[in-house]
């Protein structure tokens, strides 16, 4: 079984600072995704940026980027230029990469909640 | 536009009573979705994958004859929580996910029980 722990409950920031939220798994998997998602009050899940373990490069999209230590088993992500709209609920999240029914089961962290502040 | 629809968005309802909550796969077929349940500030807790054409697969801990999943159709999942009690008051997530492809998520039901 896989377990995705975040120590940061909660995490807070200035506007257009920069944050790292933590976020460290446990797996037997050697082929695997990492995710982290957003959760604003909507709770409606968003997808902020998606590893896959055989990748070697850190993911990056725009402000978010990650960094995926594979033999650590950490991957935290880092939000720059941080925005009042960033404030919401992250989630890391593992996923094996597996054919069939597998694929799409999502085993989620704790959770962490950001606030940016102005 | 969304790719996942789930209804109701909130329902309240009586202690005892039997509550259904739809997801609807709208761009594509989907085989396999999953229904998670989520506590307020809490994190996002498996519950089953619904497997269509067949019965779906729990997860440890959750009553099958509590939490009702049919998925008749390639696009159509449904959560019937029965005889509901205030504990299973919660926010109800489904996702859908196509193999090799994002994955996508309803926007969550939230249930009250009166």
């Amino acid at each position: 079984a896989q377990t995705v722990t975040q120590s940061q409950p909660e995490m807070s920031v200035q506007e257009a600072e920069t944050v790292t939220l933590s976020c460290t798994y446990d797996t037997s998997e050697s082929n695997y995704y990492l995710f982290w998602y957003k959760q604003p009050p909507s709770r409606q899940m968003i997808l902020v940026i998606r590893q896959e373990a055989y990748k070697q490069q850190n993911a990056t999209e725009n402000r978010f980027s990650v960094n995926f230590q594979k033999a650590a088993k950490s991957f935290s992500l880092k939000i720059s230029d941080s925005q009042l709209g960033d404030t919401a609920m992250y989630f890391c999240a593992f996923m094996r990469m597996a054919g069939g029914t597998s694929y799409g089961k999502l085993t989620f962290g704790q959770g962490t909640i950001l606030t940016v502040h102005p | 536009g969304a790719v996942v629809s789930q209804h109701p968005s909130r329902v309240i309802c009586k202690s005892g009573t039997s509550v259904k909550i739809e997801c609807r796969s709208l761009d594509f077929q989907a085989t396999t979705m999953f229904w998670y349940r989520q506590f307020p500030k809490k994190s996002l807790m498996l519950m089953a994958t619904s497997n269509e054409g067949s019965k779906a697969t729990y997860e440890q801990g959750v009553e099958k004859d509590k939490f009702l999943i049919n998925h008749a159709s390639l696009t159509l999942s449904t959560l019937t929580v029965t005889s509901a009690h205030p504990e299973d008051s919660s926010f109800y997530i489904c996702s859908v996910s196509r193999v090799g492809e994002k994955l996508f998520f309803g926007s969550g039901t939230q249930l009250s029980v009166l």
